[in-house]
């Protein structure tokens, strides 16, 4: 059972805007920033978004974070078949001292 | 180029020991914060351990804690992760990966391929 609790999937056809939740608690989303990684299997993880709702230099503008309270969630428009991987949200928790992680969403482009 | 390479990985009996070792190269390794993170087989991210700077300040996971070290050698530019008391449950890929700057450095910005470890008898 992970801290961070994400749908275990998620779907959407070419071209479509789609958006994975991230629901936490005040020891950490609610207390501190969130990061997403995107992770194709047999691939290193890659940092989509951090600090809520800042891309890294290279990924594109199609990637786009956001925090409210204790949940966040990432959008991707403009759905590309490259896309299909799976997603991950993350934080430091206060209580625990540590980083958690959700339990990854898997997105599948129809 | 930040290159991050992953070494040690292999089969190990329950109760028994490995050590990790992460090269680094193509950034300044001594002033980046790392993070070891793994993923067991058909499983999400889990995060292991992050280590400072100097090697000072560690953190760890509640279910590595006592069983495992994290330590860096920057004159070496390698990062470590002493796993003892090997259970099945650790059978996992294990990431280090380069920690975010400065108030980011909860995130990690660039990982490794990563090594598997497999505990078994």
């Amino acid at each position: 059972q992970s801290v961070l609790t994400q749908p275990p999937s998620a779907s959407g056809t070419p071209g479509q805007r789609v958006t994975i939740s991230c629901s936490g608690s005040s020891s950490n989303i609610g207390a501190n920033t969130v990061n997403w990684y995107q992770h194709l299997p047999g691939t290193a993880p890659k940092l989509l978004i951090y600090s809520n709702d800042q891309r890294p230099s290279g990924v594109p503008d199609r990637f786009s974070g956001s925090k409210s309270g204790t949940s966040a969630s990432l959008a991707i428009s403009g759905l590309q078949s490259e896309d299909e991987a799976d997603y991950y949200c993350a934080a430091w928790d206060d209580s625990l001292n540590g980083v958690v992680f959700g339990g990854g969403t898997k997105l599948t482009v129809l | 180029e930040v290159q991050l390479v992953e070494s040690g990985g292999g089969l190990v009996q329950p109760g028994g020991s490995l050590r990790l070792s992460c090269a680094a190269s193509g950034f300044t390794f001594s002033s980046s914060w790392m993070h070891w993170v793994r993923q067991a087989p058909g499983k999400g991210l889990v995060w292991v351990s992050r280590i400072s700077t100097d090697g000072r300040s560690t953190y760890y996971a509640d279910s590595v804690k006592g069983r495992f070290t994290i330590s860096r050698d920057n004159a070496k530019n390698t990062l470590y992760l002493q796993m003892n008391s090997l259970r099945a449950e650790d059978t996992a890929v294990y990431y280090c990966a380069r920690a975010g700057l400065g108030a980011n450095r909860n995130a990690a910005d660039s990982w490794g391929q990563g090594t598997l470890v497999t505990v078994s008898s």
